[in-house]
This record gives structure tokens, C-alpha cells and sequence, in this order.
């Protein structure tokens, strides 16, 4: 089965700084991975997802991420932070053909000091 | 981009209570819904895959007969919970999966449920 560890549940930037979080998976199978934000009380918006093709994903809000096999990661960043960004942070992996399975790391929690 | 609605936002009841929890796909239909469960501070952990017009498909641990799932049309699906206790509060998220995109799971807003 798929995994994925993402590492510091807790990371605090200053405004304008860059964002880089954490994420490691797991997979026996070539894999999709997702980058998720939510915001408190409120459900999961997509970030961006790899699923072939280009490593490097651009995603909404100025964040983008890149799929290093060899490394088995998927971090996510941003290159300033802005105060709106302060939320948690989900990344999530499935199997290539079958979105049935999804798992989530525990979350990071992303706070921007001004 | 595919909507997914919940209702109730958030409810409150007394234990011993039933609540039901609707997740609606609002512009597409959607051949596979999933039920998570959130607690605070915590990733969000799978309880069932619903497929429309089968019995759903729960994850080990979770309780059939206290969180009934029913999805009856391709663009809805309800999880009831049974008889609940307070321990049963959290949030509760639904996402959906379609034809068109079966790469994405499309999520909903989240329902936070309060058992007194």
C-alpha cells in the first residue's frame, strides 16, 4: 500500500520568505500525488497534483512542486510567503489507474509571521 | 472545476441520535464517493468508498452498522450516523470521483458534527 510522510507538522516562515514543505512517499507503483490546503472549518482545495508527464507542477496561488523519483519526494513550495497562506497543508498519494486509494500525511501546519 | 456540496455545515445533537449527512455533486455525476472522517488537528482518514446502487465499502475498523452509507444516484450520498455518542463528534468530509477527471478527487466543504 502507498504512504506518505510529511515531515514537520508545524512550519513557521516570515512574510515574503520561502515556503518549503515536506512530503515523502511511499508506493510499489508509479503514483499520483496531490498537494492540499485547508483552511479551518472548510474542506480540502487542490493545490496541484503530478500525475505524468512534467515533474516540475505549477499550482494555484504561486506554489509548485516537484516529483523527484530517485528521492521518492514531492515537496512543496513557494517562493514568498503571504500572510494568506498561513493554513494546513495535506499531501496525498494514490496509485496510477485507481484513485480509490488515497492517502493523506498527517498535515503541516503552515504559519506566516508578518 | 466539479462542485461538491455538503449539508449540514454543521449540526449539533443530543446523544443517542441519529444524523444524517448529505454530500451532493453539483455539476457532474459521480461515480464514486468517499466518506473521511477529521479530528482536530489530525489528517483525514478514509472511512468508506461508495459506489452508486452497491453497499459501500468500509475501511477496517469503521462500523458498518453505526455509519450507514447510501448512495443512491450518481449525484448523491448520504452517511448517517447512528445512535450517536460524543466521541462520534468531528468532521466529516465527502469527495467525489468522476469519469471525466478519474484522477481527482473533488471535495466537499466538510460537515462538523457536535454530539452533546
Amino acid at each position: 500500500a502507498q504512504s506518505v510522510t510529511q515531515l514537520g507538522s508545524h512550519v513557521s516562515v516570515s512574510e515574503g520568505a520561502l515556503v518549503l514543505l515536506r512530503c515523502n512517499y511511499s508506493s510499489s507503483v508509479p503514483p499520483y500525488l496531490f498537494w492540499y490546503v485547508q483552511y479551518p472549518n472548510q474542506g480540502l482545495q487542490l493545490l496541484l497534483k503530478y500525475t505524468t508527464g512534467a515533474t516540475l507542477v505549477k499550482g494555484i496561488n504561486g506554489f509548485e512542486a516537484e516529483f523527484k523519483k530517485s528521492e521518492t519526494s514531492f515537496h512543496l513550495t513557494k517562493p514568498s510567503a503571504h500572510m494568506s497562506d498561513a493554513a494546513e497543508y495535506f499531501c496525498a498519494v494514490t496509485r496510477r489507474y485507481n484513485n480509490n486509494d488515497m492517502r493523506f500525511g498527517a498535515g503541516t501546519r503552515l504559519t506566516v509571521k508578518p | 472545476g466539479a462542485v461538491v456540496s455538503q449539508h449540514p455545515s454543521r449540526v449539533i445533537c443530543k446523544s443517542g441520535t441519529s444524523v444524517k449527512i448529505e454530500c451532493r455533486s453539483l455539476d457532474f455525476q459521480a461515480t464514486t464517493m468517499f466518506w473521511y472522517r477529521q479530528f482536530p488537528k489530525q489528517s483525514l482518514m478514509l472511512m468508506a468508498t461508495s459506489n452508486e446502487g452497491s453497499k459501500a465499502t468500509y475501511e477496517q475498523g469503521v462500523e458498518k452498522d453505526k455509519f450507514l452509507i447510501n448512495h443512491a444516484s450518481l449525484t448523491l450520498s448520504t452517511l448517517t450516523v447512528t445512535s450517536a455518542h460524543p466521541e462520534d463528534s468531528s468532521f466529516y468530509i465527502c469527495s467525489a470521483l468522476t469519469w471525466r477527471d478519474y484522477n481527482e478527487q473533488f471535495f466537499g466543504p466538510g460537515t462538523r458534527l457536535t454530539v452533546l
